[in-house]
């Protein structure tokens, strides 16, 4: 079974540019999260979908971060403008509901974003 | 607000020995508790669960207990091995794991040959 995929793997931009994540999850799971980690830090829920609609976007910078999931696959996290405190690595993760009713998170390797 | 603290950064134990990683938790809400291994340059890997009804999980090598009254769980490896050296995360969420999920800030295992 293939896993959760993300690219790109590295990406480094200067301040006030924009960039795009792009993360296609493992078949057949209908839910999808982006995390943002920042160095030293636990992983931090940006936003959740279920299938294509917004189960959790509680903390997400609206005023700079966007994400879509399109027909309920993939999906792009976006940034812009960046700005210096966004340098962190990008986490996608999906997950499908167990028969005990329990849900485990798969992660894809992550982007690292570094802003100059 | 950190809702899930790991308060060690890090761990030191000798191979063969048993690693005891710990976890706190703040939100008497959470019914779903998990950790994760992270090896550099890779993502998560899903290690091992509990639901709040239980008090004990074990997989292997691997078991992890919760305490719901003082509001804490840990992990034990028994027997450590050198290729358990990584962070571990511990996490917390609602609905069976499927919403508002929390993870701690890691606490690095180093486990010595």
């Amino acid at each position: 079974e293939a896993g959760v995929a993300q690219s790109p793997r590295y990406k480094i931009i200067e301040k006030r540019q924009s960039v795009a994540f792009w993360c296609n999850p493992i078949s057949g799971h209908a839910t999808l999260y982006w995390y943002q980690q920042i160095l030293g830090q636990g992983p931090k829920l940006l936003i959740q979908f279920q299938n294509n609609g917004v189960v959790d976007d509680s903390q997400l910078p609206k005023d700079r971060f966007s994400a879509e999931r399109l027909k309920g696959v993939d999906s792009t996290l976006k940034i812009q403008p960046a700005k210096l405190e966004d340098s962190a690595v990008y986490l996608c993760a999906s997950s499908s509901r167990t028969g005990g009713g329990q849900e485990t998170q798969y992660f894809g390797p992550g982007t690292r974003l570094l802003v100059l | 607000d950190q809702q899930v603290k790991q308060n060690s950064p890090s761990l030191s134990v000798q191979e063969g020995r048993i690693s005891i990683l710990n976890c706190d938790y703040t939100n008497s809400m959470f019914d779903y508790f998990l950790w994760y291994k992270k090896y550099p340059a890779e993502g998560p890997t899903f290690l091992i669960s509990i639901s709040s009804i239980k008090d004990k999980n074990e997989d292997g090598r691997f078991t992890v207990f919760l305490n719901k009254s003082a509001k804490h769980l840990s992990l034990h490896i028994v027997p450590s091995q050198p290729g358990d050296s990584a962070v571990y995360f511990c996490a917390a969420s609602l609905g069976g794991g499927g919403f508002k999920t929390i993870f701690g800030a890691g606490t690095r295992l180093f486990v010595k040959a």
